[in-house]
């Protein structure tokens, strides 16, 4: 069965670095996603990607986080400078067309980033 | 964005017993519908979308009403593996309910 990688699985940085987590989606998907879920606490909406664009984005996703899509298999979240409260499992999710499974997204296993 | 509703929980329910799960979402513009599933510290993974006329899939049963914006999650014959939190998950991009934990008991 297809599935979404990401690395990596777990990272450490010290507040005030950069963060770089990557997501390899399925294939033959056009729309990325990324989620983060603190502990605890709900899965909440960052972006959506389509097209090598950003299509929507929410209120959490501000100046610190950017996307890039740099080649034609890898999907980036990057965080510029991260916060203590940056800390949380982040999941990156892929799906096709409508015509290929409506809007049914699959997750990666995640990226748990701690920032100390 | 609008929110979605869950009752948290826990539910503890023996085996064999049947356990319905509720959520209400304020966009009504929502058209797109699921209950996804979280086990522990992993990723959410597909349950089962909900359509407009209520839908089964083995001994689980979605039900869809648009008119109060609710959805239900029917499970039968619980099993220990049914243990993990449900998540009810409304539109695209998806909006997460923050989850109704069962814990299904020997």
């Amino acid at each position: 069965e297809p599935e979404v990688t990401q690395t990596p699985s777990h990272q450490v940085t010290q507040m005030g670095q950069e963060v770089i987590l990557r997501c390899v989606p399925i294939s033959n998907h056009l729309y990325f996603y990324w989620y983060r879920q603190i502990l605890g606490q709900k899965v909440e909406f960052l972006v959506s990607f389509y097209n090598n664009e950003i299509s929507e984005k929410s209120e959490i996703f501000d100046d610190q986080f950017s996307v890039e899509r740099p080649d034609g298999s890898n999907f980036t979240l990057k965080i510029r400078s991260t916060k203590l409260e940056d800390s949380a499992m982040y999941f990156c999710a892929s799906r096709g067309t409508v015509s290929s499974g409506a809007n049914v997204l699959t997750f990666g296993a995640g990226s748990r980033l701690t920032v100390l | 964005r609008k929110e979605v509703e869950q009752d948290p929980g826990p539910f503890n329910v023996p085996e064999g017993a049947t356990v319905a799960f509720n959520c209400t979402y304020s966009n009504s513009a929502s058209q797109s519908f699921f209950w996804y599933r979280q086990d522990c510290r992993k990723e959410p993974k597909l349950l089962m979308s909900v359509y407009s006329s209520g839908n089964e899939d083995g001994r689980f049963t979605a039900q869809l009403n648009r008119a109060s914006q609710y959805i239900s999650l029917l499970i039968r014959d619980s099993k220990l593996s049914d243990s993990a939190t449900y998540l009810c998950v409304v539109s695209v991009p998806l909006v997460f309910g923050k989850g109704t934990r069962l814990s299904v008991i020997a």
